[in-house]
C-alpha cells in the first residue's frame, strides 16, 4: 500500500522549541516539497529536495531547515526563528521534480502556545 | 503578488447540478494546470489536470476547460454530489523544475442534499 505519512497528526510546541515533523513515502519518488497552509491562504512552498542529499529553499524557507539523506525521507524543523510557526503543514512528493503531478501526505497541524 | 487567483471562496450548490469553480492566472508561461480536493485535516488529493495544448480534459464526472486566451481554467462537475464538498484548489506550472507549482487560494464547495 503505497503513499506518503506524515506525523503526528497534531503536535504542539511551546514558544522557543525546535520541532521536529516527519515525512515518509513509499512511492520511490525522487522529489519531495514542504508546504504550508495558513487560513484563507494558498500552499506556499518550504522547502524541495529533487534528488538524496540536495535541497533547496523554496518561498518561504526562513525559519525553517530539512534533511534529505534517505530517498524515501525528508523531515522539515521547524526552529525558533519561525516568526509565526502556528499553521497545517503537508508533505508531498512527486515522480521527479518536473511537473509531475505532486501527491500529498495528510499533514501536520502544528500549534505553538 | 498571487500568480493563481481563485477569487470565489466559497461556493454552494444543489445535489445533482453542475459545480463550476474558476479560476485566474496572470502568468502567460504557465503550460501545466491541476485541480486538487482537500477535505479538512487531511493533504489536498489531485483530481485531475491540463497541457496548455488542450483546451479540456475529462474524467469521469470531471471536466476541466482551459481558455488560455483568458488565463482562466474552470473545473466542472457534473453531476454534483454531496461527497464532492470539500476545498479545491487550482494550481498551475511552468516547465519543468520542482519549485514552480503555483497554488490558488482555494474553493469551499459545499453540496446540498
Amino acid at each position: 500500500d503505497g503513499g506518503i505519512t506524515q506525523s503526528p497528526k497534531y503536535l504542539f510546541r511551546k514558544e522557543g522549541q525546535n520541532v521536529t515533523l516527519s515525512c515518509e513515502q513509499n512511492l520511490n519518488h525522487d522529489a519531495m516539497y514542504w508546504y504550508r497552509q495558513d487560513p484563507g491562504q494558498g500552499l506556499r512552498l518550504i522547502y524541495y529536495s529533487q534528488i538524496v542529499n540536495d535541497f533547496q529553499k523554496g518561498d518561504i524557507a526562513e525559519g525553517y531547515s530539512v534533511s534529505r539523506e534517505k530517498k524515501e525521507s525528508f523531515p522539515l524543523t521547524v526552529t525558533s526563528a519561525q516568526k509565526n510557526p502556528t499553521a497545517f503543514y503537508l508533505c508531498a512528493s512527486s515522480l521527479s521534480g518536473s511537473t509531475d503531478t505532486q501527491y500529498f501526505g495528510p499533514g501536520t497541524r502544528l500549534t505553538v502556545l | 503578488d498571487q500568480q493563481v487567483k481563485q477569487n470565489s471562496p466559497s461556493l454552494s450548490v444543489q445535489e445533482g447540478r453542475i459545480s463550476i469553480l474558476n479560476c485566474d492566472y496572470t502568468n502567460s508561461m504557465f503550460d501545466y494546470f491541476l485541480w486538487y480536493k482537500k477535505y479538512p485535516a487531511e493533504g489536498p488529493t489531485f483530481l485531475i489536470s491540463i497541457s496548455s495544448i488542450k483546451d479540456k480534459n475529462e474524467d469521469g464526472r470531471f471536466t476541466v476547460f482551459l481558455n488560455k486566451s483568458a488565463k482562466h481554467l474552470s473545473l466542472h462537475i457534473v453531476p454534483s454530489q454531496p461527497g464532492d464538498s470539500a476545498v479545491y484548489f487550482c494550481a498551475a506550472s511552468a516547465g519543468t523544475g520542482a519549485n514552480n507549482l503555483f497554488f490558488g487560494t482555494g474553493t469551499r464547495l459545499t453540496v446540498i442534499p
